[in-house]
């Protein structure tokens, strides 16, 4: 079975600009949580979809977006960049939001310039 | 809100001696809890759980344990390896299947 696909893996962008990340969960996992991970900070939360819906939001701006197709793939968005975005994305899937464990994918890492 | 702490950054131990990575939590409606290990440029995989009806947890070389009225998990590895070296994540996840990580400790183990 394949696992969690993120992409791009690398991405550089400038400040002010937007970026948009893709994740594709695991055949059958209907939740995706998105995390970013910065040094120091851990994993913090973005947000959780099941079901094209938000269920969580974590404690971010509103420069940070997200949504969900009817195939469970997602997609996370932030607009107006800054050097503080810098971080490494990760996306998770489990089979729902009841699921304890979650398996995540690789991750996306973004350097704001 | 750091609602979960890992207070050592960073650990050092030689290989075939017991890693003991610790983590702390504050919101007493944690009901689960979780270890992730993360090698660079990988995604963190999950390692071992424990539900907080229990106290202790063993799979392999890994055990965890929690101490509910601490507040406190740790993980326990034994005999440790060169390959165990990477970056662990505790996480706890409430009733409402919210999420918390730790800020990770980061294990080298020694040949």
């Amino acid at each position: 079975k394949a696992g969690v696909t993120q992409t791009p893996r690398y991405l550089i962008k400038t400040r002010g600009q937007q970026v948009t990340l893709s994740c594709s969960p695991i055949s059958g996992h209907r939740s995706v949580s998105w995390y970013q991970q910065t040094p120091g900070q851990g994993l913090q939360f973005l947000f959780e979809y099941f079901s094209e819906t938000q269920r969580n939001k974590g404690n971010f701006p509103g420069r940070f977006s997200g949504r969900q197709f009817s195939n469970s793939r997602s997609e996370m968005n932030v607009s107006t960049l800054e050097l503080g975005d810098s971080a490494l994305y990760l996306c998770a899937s489990s089979f729902d939001p009841r699921s304890y464990e979650q398996y995540f994918g690789p991750g996306t890492r973004l350097t704001v310039t | 809100d750091q609602q979960v702490k890992q207070n050592s950054p960073s650990l050092s131990v030689q290989e075939g001696r017991i890693s003991i990575l610790n983590c702390d939590y504050t919101n007493s409606m944690f009901d689960y809890f979780l270890w992730y290990k993360k090698y660079p440029a990988e995604g963190p995989t999950f390692l071992i759980s424990i539900s907080s009806i229990k106290d202790k947890n063993e799979d392999g070389r890994f055990t965890v344990f929690l101490n509910k009225s601490a507040k406190h998990l740790s993980l326990h590895i034994v005999p440790s390896q060169p390959g165990d070296s990477a970056v662990y994540f505790c996480a706890a996840r409430d009733n409402n299947n919210d999420m918390r990580f730790g800020a990770g400790t980061r294990l080298t183990v020694k040949p």
